[in-house]
């Protein structure tokens, strides 16, 4: 069964500093990887989306990228801003039950 | 503009009660979705449809029910069998089962009083 893994479950860092979220699944057998930004009580954002077939995707200040071999994604966010702070999701799909499932977020409080 | 749109945003329910919660999307998209979160947890799939008139069961379907007449609708019944309903709702959708981008609507908040 596929699990996501997501690490740390919060995170504070001050205005300006670059940042890496982690996600880790088990099942390497995925069709692709989303990124989604969610801010409290509201739905979620899908921020990047890379195919199992890609290394990495770009958008604005995010990067994201994929190694399927070892299970991992990661999220760089560069130069953070107060704006940032939500919480970040992650979820693959596929695996042997070919379904969408997601990590539990990490919560990302960029200090001014 | 295109999107889901979740009704309503916050839902108070007495036990025994019945609740619809609907979704509706203009995206013209085949699949949707149902989730449950709870507080400090990962998205839960409650039912997911890929076709009208078809539906799968997700990882918490019991206590749950869902039709697709229609292309752009997907509501969710939350029936009293359900013993802990108090959660947040999110519908989604997306073009086909995998491979895309998955979008959500703003979600409903659910309390039962």
């Amino acid at each position: 069964k596929q699990e996501v893994t997501q690490i740390p479950a919060a995170l504070s860092v001050p205005e300006g500093e670059n940042l890496v979220l982690n996600c880790s699944f088990t099942d390497s057998a995925i069709y692709n990887l989303q990124w989604f930004r969610q801010d409290p009580g509201k739905g979620l954002t899908s921020l990047l989306l890379i195919q199992s077939s890609q290394r990495e995707q770009t958008s604005g200040r995010l990067n994201a990228s994929l190694d399927k071999s070892s299970g991992r994604s990661t999220l760089y966010i560069a130069a953070s801003q107060p704006g940032d702070s939500a919480t970040y999701l992650c979820a693959v799909t596929g695996g042997r039950d070919d379904k969408i499932i997601f990590g539990k977020g990490t919560r990302l409080h960029i200090l001014p | 503009d295109g999107g889901i749109t979740q009704s309503p945003k916050y839902l108070f329910r007495k036990e025994g009660q019945n609740v619809t919660l609907s979704c509706e999307q203009n995206l013209n998209h085949d699949a949707m979705y149902w989730y449950r979160q709870d507080p400090g947890q990962g998205l839960r799939l409650i039912y997911y449809s890929q076709i009208v008139n078809d539906f799968q069961k997700g990882d918490i379907a019991e206590g749950y029910s869902v039709s697709r007449e229609k292309k752009e609708s997907f509501p969710l019944t939350v029936t009293s069998a359900q013993k802990n309903p108090t959660a947040f709702y999110l519908c989604a959708s997306s073009m086909i089962t995998v491979g895309n981008t998955i979008y959500f609507g703003e979600g409903s908040w659910l309390t039962v009083v």
